[in-house]
């Protein structure tokens, strides 16, 4: 079985402070790691994926395989940063399309 | 281009009725999946559709629940003899290509439930 956990439900940190959201996930195989962002009224969106090893909005994550984890990291987080993170996982090979999603950490970057 | 679209956005019904929800997904995408997103939890996969075919409804709950793709495109989630526990924000996806080989997955705004 795969599992995503995300273990913060709420992070607050100030603006120009580093950030960092945790993921740790359970999965047999190799793994796809994406992290999700909803902003305030808006819709669940792609914020990036490990395979892609790319800075999004000065977001970055490294896929740590022997600690089994994904942690999201800004240097110094802005106040249109705030909004609700999700970590998710699909599995490899053929058949593998779902996404286990983790439960979520809300980040609210204080002015 | 118009993204995924879903009615309607909210639905409030009573214990035991029944319920059907609309996915309209972005033009061209074959792949089709829903998701259910209980208060304080991260989206639950329920089904995923290639074409009119569901290829996977593993994550359906019981058999209350069910879903069709007749001619590819437009989705409806239904769900019958609704309970209280069914009360949840249900999200469509679509994503082009083939599932094998990874295609983001682009969300809908949901479909807000409450069974009173």
């Amino acid at each position: 079985a795969q599992r995503v956990t995300q273990p913060e439900k709420l992070l607050s940190v100030f603006k120009g402070a580093p950030v960092e959201l945790k993921c740790n996930y359970s999965y047999s195989g190799s793994p796809e790691l994406f992290w999700y962002v909803q902003y305030s009224r808006q819709r669940l969106q792609l914020l990036l994926r490990h395979i892609s090893r790319e800075s999004i909005k000065g977001f970055t994550a490294d896929l740590n395989k022997g600690e089994t984890s994904f942690h999201l990291k800004k240097p110094f987080a802005q106040e249109e940063d705030s909004a609700m993170y999700y970590c998710a996982l699909r599995g490899s090979g053929a058949g593998s399309y779902q996404l286990t999603f983790g439960k979520g950490t809300k980040l609210s970057v204080i002015p | 281009g118009a993204g995924v679209s879903q009615t309607p956005s909210n639905k409030v019904t009573e214990k035991g009725k029944y319920v059907e929800l609309r996915c309209d997904p972005i033009s061209g995408h074959t792949a089709l999946y829903w998701y259910r997103q209980s208060l304080g939890q991260g989206p639950e996969f329920l089904i995923y559709f290639q074409g009119t075919g569901a290829a996977d409804d593993s994550g359906l709950p019981n058999d209350r629940f069910f879903a069709v793709r007749p001619e590819g495109s437009v989705s409806t989630l239904k769900i019958q003899r609704t309970e209280r526990g069914d009360s949840a924000v249900y999200l469509c996806a679509s994503s082009a290509g083939l599932a094998f080989t990874y295609n983001e997955q682009f969300f809908g705004p949901g479909t807000r439930l409450t069974v009173l």
